[in-house]
């Protein structure tokens, strides 16, 4: 069965200060890993798409990477508008649904 | 160029009223999806539409109907609204098949049944 998991579930940053989310999956045969921002109150807004193991996309202070087992979501110098829920989703090629993890709470204090 | 649309925005019901959600978009997309976010359980599927005509369930279809309208139109339909269907529900659509699968979303309806 695919799946699919993120943590930590909430992470404090102060501006400035670099980390990386989490994005763990197991699946049959993959399709895509996609990563979205959420605002409070707001839908999910795309950010990337990444279909194969080394495969690394970036915008602005973002950059996403992929393993065979994990996705990362790396903030660098992260500003407190970057403050947001990340989604990771899981695209595996036995359905073309998407498996939505629970999610990481930013917060990027000034 | 406006996306995905939903209305309403918000809406209260009782227990046992119905109501119907619309969705829009104006992306030319040939899926549309239904989902509902609860804290902590993540977006799961209700249901979806690969194409104008059909419609197939997700995750979680107990309980909601769905009318593909036509390409851009895709509504959600709660016959007898219970309490435990208190959500936040996002419409997407995407390409595929003939495209990409990336999903776009809505905006929302928050949804609270007494």
């Amino acid at each position: 069965e695919d799946q699919v998991t993120q943590s930590p579930e909430a992470l404090r940053l102060q501006e400035g200060e670099s980390s990386s989310l989490n994005c763990s999956y197991t699946v049959s045969g993959l399709r895509g890993l996609f990563w979205y921002r959420q605002d409070p109150g707001k839908g999910p807004e795309f950010l990337f798409t990444l279909y194969s193991a080394g495969e690394e996309k970036e915008k602005e202070r973002l950059k996403a990477t992929l393993t065979k087992k994990e996705s990362f979501l790396h903030i660098t110098a992260p500003k407190p508008e970057d403050s947001a829920t990340y989604l990771c989703a899981l695209g595996g090629d036995s359905s073309y649904k998407l498996i939505f993890g629970s999610g990481t709470r930013l917060l990027v204090r000034p | 160029n406006a996306g995905v649309t939903q209305t309403p925005k918000f809406q209260v019901l009782k227990t046992g009223q119905s109501m119907t959600l619309q969705c829009a978009q104006d992306m030319n997309h040939n899926s549309m999806y239904w989902y509902r976010q609860d804290p902590g359980m993540g977006l799961r599927l209700i249901y979806y539409s690969a194409s104008e005509g059909t419609t197939d369930k997700g995750e979680v279809p107990n309980g909601y109907n769905v009318s593909r309208l036509n390409k851009r139109e895709f509504s959600l339909r709660l016959e007898s609204a219970a309490p435990s269907q208190t959500s936040v529900y996002f419409c997407a659509s995407s390409e595929w098949p003939g495209g990409t699968d990336t999903q776009y979303f809505g905006p929302g309806t928050r949804l609270t049944v007494l």
